[in-house]
């Protein structure tokens, strides 16, 4: 049982590159995520998947597309990467009303810099 | 709108004392949990604690207390006899039943002082 598993952990993009960020998680969950950590920020949702198939905007959405491709994988792609895309991303995933309290299960993080 | 306030950025606490740090939130959801994170420097975040708005009692965890008071909306976390490995970024975090997403405050850097 790996939890949340996020691939790469660090990625260096010249401006205008693509890629994409991939996730997975085998707790069955049906909800998944994706944030951006800045300094001083917090975490900022970019994206989320209540269930296979939907996929909704977060806070900061601008400059990333999402796929929900099945139950376990949920993928964050930059199409045109920009130094403010700069950041520590995280995936996560809950199942709500498991167990009466809805933890997130958060990923280690990819580090991603923007040249 | 759905909001969580940490007013602490930054906290200086002596090894073995009690902390409490602060997080108020702002939701018109009757039904509604409330989370506290840690995230050490090397970067995961590690769930500490949990509180449902219908919940009667204070949350506990170990060393960890979640000070819930519904009607001020706010959701303390208390860690008793604090610890050197205590020192990381800590996030209050809350999710409104009626839809999946959850929100974070900034967060506030704890520091244990030996």
């Amino acid at each position: 049982n790996a939890g949340v598993t996020q691939t790469p952990k660090f990625q260096v993009l010249k401006t205008g590159q693509s890629m994409t960020l991939q996730c997975a998680q085998d707790m069955n969950h049906n909800s998944m995520y994706w944030y951006r950590q800045d300094p001083g920020m917090g975490l900022r949702l970019i994206y989320y998947s209540a269930s296979e198939g939907t996929t909704d905007k977060g806070e900061v959405p601008n400059g990333y597309n999402v796929s929900r491709l099945n139950k376990r994988e949920f993928s964050l792609r930059l199409e045109s990467a920009a130094p403010s895309q700069t950041s520590v991303y995280f995936c996560a995933s809950t199942s709500p009303g498991l167990a009466g309290r809805n933890e997130q299960f958060f990923g280690p993080g990819t580090r991603l810099t923007v040249l | 709108a759905q909001k969580i306030t940490q007013t602490q950025p930054g906290m200086f606490v002596q090894e073995k004392e009690a902390v409490t740090l602060d997080c108020t939130y702002d939701t018109s959801d009757p039904s509604y949990g409330l989370f506290w994170y840690k995230q050490p420097s090397s970067g995961e975040m590690i769930f500490l604690i949990y509180q449902g708005s219908y919940d009667q009692q204070n949350a506990t965890e170990g060393r960890y207390s979640l000070n819930f008071q519904k009607a001020r909306k706010s959701a303390n976390l208390v860690i008793s006899a604090s610890q050197l490995g205590d020192s990381a970024m800590y996030f209050c975090a809350m999710f409104p039943n009626r839809d999946d997403k959850i929100i974070f405050g900034k967060g506030t850097r704890l520091h244990i002082l030996p």
